[in-house]
């Protein structure tokens, strides 16, 4: 059974930092991996989608990074701002025949102004 | 392009009523999910639809938890009677569906804002 795991669960920096969140997952026979940012009160919004295939993936001021055969993805924000503020969720595809996406606890991010 | 809309927003219910969803996906995706998030965790698959055909419902607690999507196109679901541990967002999401790039399987969900339910 796929598990994902980020941590930490959650971050201050002050603003204007770049900051790396971590998401580890235990089945490395994934399709693809996708970074999801949520405001309170809102749903998903998709920031990365890196196929299996592929090691990082960029946009803006993110890049995710992606070690399969480790378990482990990253995600940096370049000079980060106030409004990056949110939870950040990391989902990974896998189930041969049965495709699923298994999502992480999220890490809470702050940015200090 | 629109996205995907749900309704209501917010809802409180005592436990043992009955609460209803709405989820309208994006146009021409095929493939509805919705999803059970509780605070503070990720979200978690109730069920999976591909068309009007369910394709996953393995984590949907099917003795008080209904949902269907006739003629494919929006869906409901229903819980009947609420429990208090209900409480929890309830997010629907939409795609293409599973489609082949390089040799592998991908897909991309799209999000609506999602429904907060408070069981008191």
């Amino acid at each position: 059974k796929q598990e994902v795991t980020q941590i930490p669960a959650a971050l201050s920096v002050p603003e204007g930092e770049n900051l790396v969140l971590n998401c580890s997952f235990t089945d490395s026979a994934i399709y693809n991996l996708q970074w999801f940012r949520q405001d309170p009160g809102k749903g998903l919004t998709s920031l990365l989608l890196i196929q299996s295939s592929q090691r990082e993936q960029t946009s803006g001021r993110l890049n995710a990074s992606l070690d399969k055969s480790s378990g482990r993805s990253t995600l940096y924000i370049a000079a980060s701002q106030p409004g990056d503020s949110a939870t950040y969720l990391c989902a990974v595809l896998s189930g041969f025949g049965n495709e699923k996406l298994t999502f992480g606890t999220g890490t809470r991010l702050t940015i200090i102004p | 392009e629109a996205g995907v809309a749900q309704s209501p927003r917010y809802k409180i219910i005592e436990k043992r009523q009955s609460v209803a969803f709405w989820c309208n996906p994006i146009s021409g995706h095929a493939t509805l999910y919705w999803y059970q998030q509780i605070l503070g965790q990720g979200p978690k698959l109730l069920i999976q639809f591909q068309n009007n055909g369910v394709v996953d419902d393995s984590q949907l607690p099917k003795d008080r938890f209904s949902a269907e999507r006739l003629k494919g196109v929006d869906s409901t679901l229903k819980i009947q009677p609420a429990k208090l541990e209900d409480s929890a967002v309830y997010l629907c999401a939409s795609s293409l569906g599973l489609w082949f790039t390089s040799g592998a399987p991908s897909y991309e969900q799209y999000f609506g804002p999602g429904t907060r339910l408070t069981v008191t």
